[in-house]
């Protein structure tokens, strides 16, 4: 069953801009992971924050996660069109990993 | 960096045939591959996960029967959906873990699945 609940579920920003997407889950984990997605095309990991981390800088992503209210947040700065795509959240309460339902991220020069 | 390739990339086919999906890790060698299936807008959904010698874990409501799931290798796994009907129609992808046990899976590509 999906753990994880993005919002928003679209989201569109001229370039420039900062994006941040947000991600709820409801069981405890080791870690939390970050996904991105082009259209019709696989998946690519972008980072993975452990829980006993609260933030971690990646070039112009930066996540963050707090644990006691199970939440973690993505935020691209200075975003450009080739960040468009959906980007989803995943948690591992066993081996595999539990997906989010995605933001999808539009970026308009 | 770790690589993982799906075959074929998409696939159209006719309802009641059967079709093979294969998943190579490239460069590495994985004892654990895991199969999702995405609809269009929706997230991932695991389907099941698949070790190396043994049988595959299927997840809830995941017809074994009908997802046959083959882990031949630590490179090699594979997908058949038999007796394909419309709504088999999907985006299927698979992701590897390394036999090292790190935290990350390595996603493929997808495969576009289209039964007419």
């Amino acid at each position: 069953s999906q753990q994880g609940e993005e919002d928003p579920q679209a989201l569109s920003i001229q370039e420039g801009e900062n994006a941040t997407m947000n991600c709820s889950y409801k069981t405890s984990i080791n870690n939390l992971q970050w996904y991105r997605q082009n259209s019709g095309r696989g998946l690519v990991h972008l980072i993975l924050i452990r829980s006993n981390e609260r933030e971690k800088h990646s070039g112009r992503l930066r996540v963050t996660l707090d644990t006691s209210k199970k939440s973690s947040s993505l935020l691209i700065t200075a975003s450009r069109a080739a960040d468009t795509a959906s980007y989803f959240c995943a948690t591992e309460p066993g081996y595999a990993l539990n997906f989010g339902k995605g933001t999808s991220l539009l970026v308009t020069p | 960096g770790a690589v993982v390739s799906q075959h074929p990339s998409r696939v159209i086919c006719k309802s009641g045939t059967s079709v093979k999906i294969e998943c190579r890790s490239l460069d590495f060698q994985a004892t654990t591959m895991f199969w999702y299936r995405q609809f269009p807008k929706q997230s991932l959904m695991l389907m099941a996960t698949s070790n190396e010698g043994s049988k595959a874990t299927y997840e809830q409501g995941v017809e074994k029967d009908k997802f046959l799931i083959n882990h031949a290798s630590l490179t090699l796994s594979t997908l058949t959906v038999t007796s394909a009907h419309p709504e088999d129609s999907s985006f299927y992808i698979c992701s590897a873990r390394g036999t090292w046990g790190q935290e990350t899976q390595y996603f493929g590509p997808g495969t576009r699945l289209l039964v007419l």
